[in-house]
C-alpha cells in the first residue's frame, strides 16, 4: 500500500520559497508505472493541479503555466522522496497543499495528508 | 486549458434518496486509445481527496457499489444509489487527458 507523508513549514513569507517535501513508502520515486504530482486547494475551496515528476527512462517534469516561472518538483532517489519549491510566493499562494500519486489511467489513487501554508509577514 | 464545469454546487439530500452530480468538459476526454480521462474524488471533511471512480465508470478500490460514473465525451454524471451519512463531503471530477489536469469546482453534499 503506497503512503505519502508530507513535511514542510506551515507559514511562509512573502517574496520568499515555499519548500515541501513528500515521502514514500510502499513504492519507488522511479517507478516506470508511477507519476508523482503536487496539488493545490486555496481557501475558496478549488483544486489546482501544480505539476509532477516521474520517470520513464529519465526524469520528467510537467508544471501548470500559471506556476512554471517559479516551481520545480525535484525527485531524490536516494530518501525515496520528491520536493516542491516555489519561489517568490505570495498571500496567492495560501493553500492546503497535497502531494499525490497517480496515472492518466488510474486517476490520483494515494494522496498526502495535506499542509497548509500561509504566506503571511 | 480544458474546462470542467459541475452542477450543482450545492447537494441537499435525504439519506436513502438517490443522488446525482452532473460533469461536462470543454472538450472530449476520449483518447485514441480508448479510454476516456475522466475521474471523480470525494473530501470528505477533514480528509484529502480520495478516487472513487476512474475512466468514467470504473469504481476504484474499495468504494462501494452504490456509487456509479456514467458518461461519454464532454457529458458525464456521478450517482449515488441511496445517500448513507458517510456519503457527506465535495464531489469533484477531474481530467487527465492532457496536463494540467483540471478539476472541476465541487458539489457539496450535504445531509438534510
Amino acid at each position: 500500500q503506497v503512503q505519502l507523508q508530507q513535511s514542510g513549514p506551515g507559514l511562509v513569507k512573502p517574496s520568499q520559497t515555499l519548500s515541501l517535501t513528500c515521502a514514500i513508502s510502499g513504492d519507488s520515486v522511479s517507478s516506470n508505472n508511477a507519476a508523482w504530482s503536487w496539488i493545490r486547494q486555496s481557501p475558496s475551496g478549488g483544486l489546482e493541479w501544480l505539476g509532477r515528476t516521474y520517470y520513464r527512462s529519465k526524469w520528467n517534469n510537467d508544471y501548470a503555466v500559471s506556476v512554471k516561472s517559479r516551481m520545480t518538483i525535484n525527485a531524490d532517489t536516494s530518501k525515496n522522496q520528491f520536493s516542491l519549491q516555489l519561489n517568490s510566493v505570495t498571500p496567492e499562494d495560501t493553500a492546503v497543499y497535497y502531494c499525490a500519486e497517480g496515472v492518466a489511467a488510474r486517476g490520483y489513487d494515494h494522496w498526502g495528508q495535506g499542509t497548509l501554508v500561509t504566506v503571511s509577514s | 486549458d480544458i474546462v470542467m464545469t459541475q452542477s450543482p454546487l450545492s447537494l441537499p439530500v435525504t439519506p436513502g434518496e438517490p443522488a446525482s452530480i452532473s460533469c461536462r468538459s470543454s472538450q472530449s476526454l476520449l483518447h485514441s486509445n480508448g479510454n476516456t480521462y475522466l475521474h471523480w474524488y470525494l473530501q470528505k471533511p477533514g480528509q484529502s481527496p480520495q478516487l472513487l471512480i476512474y475512466l468514467a465508470s470504473n469504481r476504484a478500490s474499495g468504494v462501494p457499489d452504490r456509487f456509479s460514473g456514467s458518461g461519454s465525451g464532454t457529458d458525464f454524471t456521478l450517482k449515488i444509489n441511496k445517500v448513507e451519512a458517510e456519503d457527506v463531503g465535495v464531489y469533484s471530477c477531474m481530467q487527465a487527458l492532457q496536463t494540467p489536469h483540471t478539476f472541476g469546482q465541487g458539489t457539496k453534499l450535504e445531509i438534510k
